[in-house]
């Protein structure tokens, strides 16, 4: 069965810094892998997929993803943070069971920003 | 164009109550997903509707739990009877699955807040 893990439950950075969140997964096939952000009483919002291709992916917001297989990784970067980047982050595994799809969400970092 | 519609938005009742959560997914969407979202559990996948058939209830924490989908544009998850422990965040999603073999981005509700006393 696939699983998501995110090593970091809390990551402090001051404003304008560089941030790297990690993920590893485990997954027996291609896995299909997603970053979500949730801020503060909303649900989820999605930054970024990777499905095949360009390991490394674009995604909203100014953020950025690497694929990274030898090491089953999926790390979320940004290079300069604001502010308002302060939320929940979640990495997520993509699942293709017979005829569904199914996502599995690790357990979150939280992501403090200091002005 | 609206987003996911979750109702109510929080709800407090006391143990052995019933508790009926509502969720209107994008219009065009062909796939709903209910979560529940705790501190010690994180995000966990409960129910997973396809074209309004349930496919995969193997998250479903126990027979208190049940959910419906009796068209494309209405789901709901109901506890009956609620207890303490059902006290979480619960998320409805939904998705289109353009390709049959690729899964579809999530949107989510911004979630039902429930409290059991």
């Amino acid at each position: 069965a696939q699983s998501v893990t995110q090593p970091d439950i809390h990551i402090t950075v001051s404003e304008g810094a560089s941030l790297e969140l990690r993920c590893n997964y485990s997954y027996g096939a291609t896995p299909y892998l997603f970053w979500y952000v949730q801020s503060p009483g909303q649900g989820l919002q999605l930054l970024l997929k990777y499905f095949s291709g360009d390991t490394l992916v674009q995604g909203i917001k100014g953020f950025e993803a690497e694929f990274k297989r030898s090491q089953s990784s999926f790390n979320l970067r940004k290079p300069s943070v604001h502010w308002s980047d302060a939320a929940e982050y979640f990495c997520a595994v993509g699942s293709l069971k017979t005829s569904y799809d199914k996502v599995i969400f690790g357990p979150g970092t939280s992501l403090s920003v200091i002005p | 164009d609206a987003g996911v519609i979750q109702s109510p938005r929080h709800e407090v009742t006391e143990m052995g109550q019933e508790v009926t959560l509502r969720c209107k997914p994008i219009s065009g969407h062909n796939s709903l997903f209910w979560y529940r979202q705790t501190m010690m559990r994180g995000l966990e996948l409960l129910i997973y509707f396809n074209n309004n058939v349930p496919i995969d209830d193997s998250g479903m924490p126990e027979d208190r739990f049940s959910a419906k989908m009796p068209n494309a544009s209405f789901s709901t998850l109901k506890i009956q009877p609620s207890e303490p422990r059902d006290s979480a965040v619960y998320f409805c999603a939904s998705s289109l699955a353009v390709q049959r073999r690729l899964p579809g981005e999530l949107f989510f509700g911004e979630g039902s807040r429930l409290t059991v006393l």
